[in-house]
């Protein structure tokens, strides 16, 4: 079985700041992993996603991710935040079954 | 990448009554659809998978009396709740596959008053 771990509830960071959004699985076959945005009332936006290949992996809004095999971890980082970059992120991982896993999330507060 | 669309967006519906939701792909077929559900400040949880023309597959715990599921056709799948309660108020989000990754729906609000 997979599952995902998100490290942090909660993130306050300052406006232009680096942030990094923590993410670990679990899983005892090959994974896909992705990154999902989520703004108050409204469904999920896909920021990253790997598959294969390069493990660093650039996605929307400025935002990228580095897959690590050996720390099973696929942190997401972003080198300057902005107010609007304040939502919910949601790490999540499936085998290629499409039935996605997710994490329990992590809300980004950016502060002015 | 390819939509997915829901509908309604959100509904409120009286006690004791049911309400379906739809989840459609519109520029692809997908043979397999996921629905979740998602409580307030809470992650996503898988609720069953739409498989087309059979039964849905249902997670641990997921009433399927209560929460029925049909996949008539490769671009739809409907989730009804039967006899809503407010407990089973909640974001409830379908997603699609094309066969190279999923696709989420914007999600349906439902609130039960």
């Amino acid at each position: 079985a997979q599952s995902v771990t998100q490290l942090d509830s909660q993130v306050p960071v300052f406006e232009e700041a680096p942030v990094e959004l923590r993410c670990n699985y679990s899983s005892s076959v090959s994974v896909y992993l992705f990154w999902y945005v989520q703004y108050p009332n409204q469904g999920l936006q896909l920021l990253l996603k790997y598959l294969s290949g390069s493990t660093l992996v650039k996605g929307i809004n400025g935002f990228e991710a580095e897959f690590n095999k050996s720390q099973t971890s696929f942190h997401l980082r972003k080198p300057s935040v902005h107010i609007s970059d304040t939502a919910e992120y949601f790490c999540a991982v499936n085998t290629g079954g499409f039935k996605t896993i997710f994490g329990a999330g992590t809300r980004l507060f950016v502060k002015a | 990448g390819a939509v997915v669309s829901q509908h309604p967006s959100w509904v409120i519906c009286k006690s004791g009554t049911s309400v379906k939701i739809e989840c459609r792909s519109l520029d692809f077929q997908a043979t397999t659809m996921f629905w979740y559900r998602q409580f307030p400040k809470q992650s996503l949880m898988l609720m069953a998978t739409s498989n087309e023309g059979s039964k849905a597959t249902y997670e641990q715990g997921v009433e399927k009396d209560k929460f029925l599921i049909n996949h008539a056709s490769l671009t739809l799948s409907t989730l009804t709740v039967t006899s809503a309660h407010p407990e089973d108020s909640s974001f409830y989000i379908c997603s699609a596959s094309d066969n190279s990754e999923a696709f989420f729906g914007q999600g349906t609000r439902l609130t039960v008053v």
